[in-house]
């Protein structure tokens, strides 16, 4: 079957960096996306990943491996308003997103 | 208006009602998409629409009935709900082409209650 997994919660501070891992398994693959969504509103798009690499903008960054199956969206200079909800959703053959539960990200002072 | 919006925002309904959520998107795309989120829980798909056309129909109870009148507004008309179907209601929308869909923009959402 198709899954996604990513931790349910994380937690960190303000001003630092943190990472957020997810592993996909689809029935082939036509790319990775990342949504961040905050309580109580419509998730919005972050990035998307296709290649092997990092994808850089601004302080948030996205990594692939295709091989691996695995992501991670790194998050740099924590500022209070990052707190959110991470979602990670892989794109299969068939062009459907399969999507993770989300990663509940809690920035402390 | 800009973006993909929803109305209403909030509805609470009986068992034995019928109701109707809306969706509207202003970025010229083409395909539109209705999912259930629950909490904790991964989106779920619900009904896709491309160039109006029905694409996907991921298993969902006939208490819920999709319409697509046009590229640009998507309803989805529900009756007879169960209490397990509260949940947020997001609608989204994308442009497709030859290479696959480019990223999906998402409304606010309608936060349904059934009693």
């Amino acid at each position: 079957g198709q899954n996604i997994d990513q931790p349910t919660e994380m937690t960190a501070t303000e001003g630092a960096i943190v990472q957020i891992n997810c592993t996909y398994q689809t029935s082939g693959f036509n790319g990775l996306f990342w949504y961040q969504q905050h309580a109580g509103e419509a998730p919005t798009f972050l990035s998307y990943n296709v290649l092997d690499g990092l994808e850089e903008k601004g302080r948030f960054s996205s990594f692939l491996s295709r091989s691996k199956g695995y992501s991670y969206l790194l998050l740099k200079e924590l500022q209070m308003k990052d707190s959110a909800s991470y979602l990670c959703a892989a794109m299969d053959s068939n062009y459907q997103l399969i999507w993770g539960a989300g990663t509940k990200l809690i920035i402390k002072p | 208006e800009t973006g993909v919006t929803q109305t209403p925002r909030h509805l609470v309904m009986g068992m034995t009602n019928k109701k109707s959520l809306k969706c509207e998107q202003h970025l010229g795309h083409n395909a539109m998409y209705w999912y259930k989120q629950s909490a904790k829980k991964p989106l779920e798909l619900m009904f896709v629409y491309n160039f109006k056309e029905q694409t996907e129909n991921n298993s969902v109870p006939s208490r819920f009935s999709p319409e697509c009148p046009n590229s640009s507004h998507l309803f989805l008309h529900l009756h007879t709900l169960q209490p397990e179907d509260s949940a947020l209601y997001l609608c989204a929308s994308s442009q497709d082409g030859a290479g696959g869909p480019s990223e999906q923009y998402f409304g606010p959402g309608t936060r349904l209650t059934v009693t």
